[in-house]
């Protein structure tokens, strides 16, 4: 039992390269969820999933995009990477109203 | 606005002293308050939640939480801190229909010998 998982652990970019952060997870959790930490800044939403097929915008969904096509899956998509997207990302999947969220270990993306 | 407030950046003490961590919340419905920790260079990780009842909650490593509906507040405590609490800590609310929680900025706690 894995958990969540998330690859590549670290990725350098060049400005305007695209890329995808994979998350999957083996609970089975309907929820899933892509945060960006930023130091100082805590964790923001970035987008969200409440079931196969669902996605729905965060706090801070410009310049990314997600798809939830098997429950397991739930892929994050920077299209045209600029500095600003120099984050660690999370990605977590669990229960809201319990607050039992399961995180992965992050993805650490610096862009240059 | 739903928002949550840890007015505490960092904090520093000495291995063996209480802890108090604040966090302060302001949420529309009847919250739900979590306190998770983040080591360094992982993921978070649960330490307790509050729903309902007794508003004093105990959770993993030792740690308890107060909740106080007239101040607002859920704060993280503990009576004696040890090296390994070293870490990030987060407040978060939700509700019991919601679909995400809304976390608080973060604490990050140093431990000196």
């Amino acid at each position: 039992n894995a958990g969540v998982t998330q690859t590549p652990k670290f990725r350098i970019l060049k400005i305007g390269q695209s890329m995808t952060l994979q998350c999957t997870q083996d609970m089975n959790h309907n929820y899933m969820y892509w945060y960006r930490q930023d130091p100082g800044m805590g964790l923001k939403l970035i987008y969200y999933s409440v079931g196969a097929g669902i996605t729905d915008k965060g706090e801070v969904p410009n310049g990314y995009n997600v798809s939830r096509s098997t429950t397991e899956d739930f892929p994050l998509r920077l299209e045209l990477a600029a500095p600003s997207q120099t984050s660690v990302y999370f990605c977590a999947g669990g229960t809201p109203n319990t607050g039992e969220l399961f995180f992965g270990e992050g993805s650490r993306l610096t862009v240059l | 606005a739903q928002s949550v407030t840890q007015p505490d950046i960092h904090i520093t003490v000495s291995e063996g002293a209480s802890l108090e961590l604040r966090c302060n919340y302001s949420y529309g419905a009847t919250p739900y308050l979590f306190w998770y920790v983040q080591s360094p260079g992982q993921g978070l990780q649960l330490l307790l939640k509050y729903f309902s009842g007794d508003t004093l909650v105990q959770g993993i490593k030792g740690f308890e939480a107060e909740f106080k509906r007239s101040q607002s507040s859920f704060n993280l405590r503990k009576p004696s801190v040890h090296w390994s609490d070293a870490a990030e800590y987060f407040c978060a609310v939700g509700a019991y229909n919601t679909d995400k929680l809304i976390f608080g900025t973060g604490t990050r706690l140093q431990v000196f010998p």
